[in-house]
C-alpha cells in the first residue's frame, strides 16, 4: 500500500526566503505526482503535476522535482511571499483496477511566511 | 473553461438526517473521485466512477452511496448522519488514463449537529 510522507509538518520563514518542501513515497512505481495548495477550510488547488517520465516541472516561482528511484519529490518556492502561506500537500495515484487511480495524500506541510 | 462544480458549498444537518452532495465534472471528463477530509486530516478516498460505473471503493461507510449519471455528474448520498461525518467533501474529475491530472472542486463543507 502506497504511503506518502511530508517533512516538515510545519515551516515558518521570513518573507523573501527560498524554501524547500519534501515529499517521499514508498512505492516508486508511480504514474505521476501532484502538488496541491490548500488554504484553511478551502479547496485543493493543483500547483504542479510531474509525470513519471519527467524530472522537473516549473510554474512561476515554483519548481517541483521528482526522483522516482529514491521515492522523493521536492517543491522549491523562490522568494517567498506572505500570500504563499498555506498548507502544501503532495499526492500520488494508486491504481486499483477498472480505470481508478485514486490519490494518496501526504499530511501536508503548513507554511507560514512572516512579513 | 469551467472547473469542477460542487453543490451545495455548505450544508448543516442534524444527526440521523440524510444529505446529498452533487458534483459536476469538467466537460468531457468521464472519471469522478470522491474524497473526505476531516478536520486537520489529509483527504481520504471514498469512491470513484468511470463511465458511469463504480470503479473502486475506499473507506466509505455502508451508510453512504453514490452514483454517476448519464451526463457524468455524480451524487454522494449520505444517510443516518453521525457527528463524525462532519468534514469537507471533495470531488475530482480527470480524463481517463494514468497520467491524468485530477482537478478538484471547491468542496462541500458538511456540519452534522
Amino acid at each position: 500500500k502506497q504511503e506518502v510522507t511530508q517533512i516538515p509538518a510545519a515551516l515558518s520563514v521570513p518573507e523573501g526566503e527560498n524554501l524547500v518542501l519534501n515529499c517521499s513515497f514508498t512505492d516508486s512505481a508511480i504514474y505521476n505526482l501532484q502538488w496541491f495548495r490548500q488554504d484553511p477550510g478551502k479547496g485543493l488547488t493543483s500547483l504542479l503535476l510531474i509525470q513519471s517520465s519527467q524530472r522537473e516541472q516549473t510554474s512561476g516561482r515554483l519548481n517541483a522535482s521528482l526522483d522516482k528511484s529514491s521515492g522523493r519529490s521536492t517543491l522549491y518556492i523562490a522568494a517567498s511571499q506572505p500570500g504563499d502561506s498555506a498548507t502544501y500537500l503532495c499526492a500520488v495515484p494508486s491504481y486499483s483496477g477498472a480505470g481508478s487511480y485514486q490519490l494518496t495524500f501526504g499530511k501536508g506541510t503548513k507554511l507560514s511566511v512572516i512579513p | 473553461a469551467a472547473g469542477v462544480i460542487q453543490s451545495p458549498r455548505h450544508l448543516i444537518k442534524e444527526k440521523r438526517e440524510t444529505a446529498t452532495l452533487k458534483c459536476y465534472p469538467i466537460s468531457r471528463h468521464d472519471t469522478v473521485y470522491w474524497y473526505q477530509q476531516g478536520p486537520g486530516q489529509d483527504p481520504q478516498f471514498l469512491i470513484s466512477f468511470y463511465e458511469k460505473m463504480q470503479s473502486d471503493k475506499g473507506s466509505i461507510p455502508d451508510r453512504f452511496s453514490a452514483q454517476q449519471f448519464s451526463d457524468y455528474h455524480s451524487e454522494l448520498n449520505m444517510s443516518s448522519l453521525e457527528l463524525g461525518d462532519s468534514a469537507l467533501y471533495f470531488c475530482a474529475s480527470v480524463s481517463v488514463g494514468p497520467g491524468g491530472e485530477q482537478f478538484f472542486g471547491p468542496g462541500t463543507r458538511l456540519t452534522v449537529l
